[in-house]
């Protein structure tokens, strides 16, 4: 059972590049997310898709766009990466009663 | 503005004794609370779920209580291990969203 396969595990990049990390899920939930983990911040949502076809902003939205379209898959896209892009990015699924499974989360660093 | 508050210092114990650590928020009507851990490393693995309407959850040796009027969660670990060492994530949930919001976590260290 794979659960939330994130890709790549590690990256770095230049500044002002594209970059799109991968998220799929193989347990059909509808909603997926988006989280950037921080040293002293914490999991801050990104973006969040509640159903294939639909997608809303979390709480640092800027920078990053997502595409949902359909119920496995949720890139997440740095349309041209800045140094304060560098972080850790989990992508996340939930059941219906609430329970999130992460993945193993994708390590970028941007210089 | 919202809040969510956890302990940012490591909580030492020794193996055998019970671990508790505390989740407090403000401005929130969470209709649920749950806790996570995380290795280094690692994503965070859901353990448990409370609703707003009860009071305690048990789930083998870990023990969640949820008090909405003093706002705060207590997550218990009994028997402690060192391979319960790890960082400890509250979440809340609330509103018609139910995204949850994470707290910063509070990383526990179980000494042999």
């Amino acid at each position: 059972i794979a659960g939330i396969t994130q890709a790549p595990t590690s990256q770095i990049l230049a500044a002002g590049r594209r970059m799109t990390l991968r998220c799929t899920q193989d347990m059909r939930h509808n909603a997926m997310y988006w989280y950037r983990q921080d040293l002293g911040l914490g999991l801050r949502l990104i973006h969040y898709s509640n159903t294939a076809g639909t997608t809303g902003k979390g709480e640092v939205p800027d920078g990053y766009s997502v595409s949902r379209a359909n119920t496995d898959d949720f890139p997440l896209t740095l349309a041209s990466a800045v140094p304060s892009q560098t972080s850790v990015y989990f992508c996340a699924s939930s059941d219906a009663a609430g329970e999130l499974f992460f993945g193993e989360g994708s390590r970028l660093t941007v210089l | 503005s919202q809040k969510i508050e956890q302990n940012s210092e490591a909580l030492n114990i020794q193996e055998g004794k019970t671990a508790t650590l505390t989740c407090n928020y403000t401005n929130y009507s969470p209709a649920y609370l749950q806790w996570y851990r995380q290795d280094p490393g690692r994503g965070p693995v859901f353990l448990l779920l409370i609703r707003e309407n009860e009071k305690e959850k048990r789930k083998e040796r870990l023990k969640v209580t949820f008090d909405t009027t003093l706002k705060q969660s207590l997550f218990h670990i009994t028997a402690s291990q060192p391979a319960d060492s790890a960082t400890y994530l509250c979440a809340l949930g609330s509103g018609g969203s139910y995204i949850p919001t994470f707290g910063r976590g509070t990383s526990l260290i179980v000494h042999p």
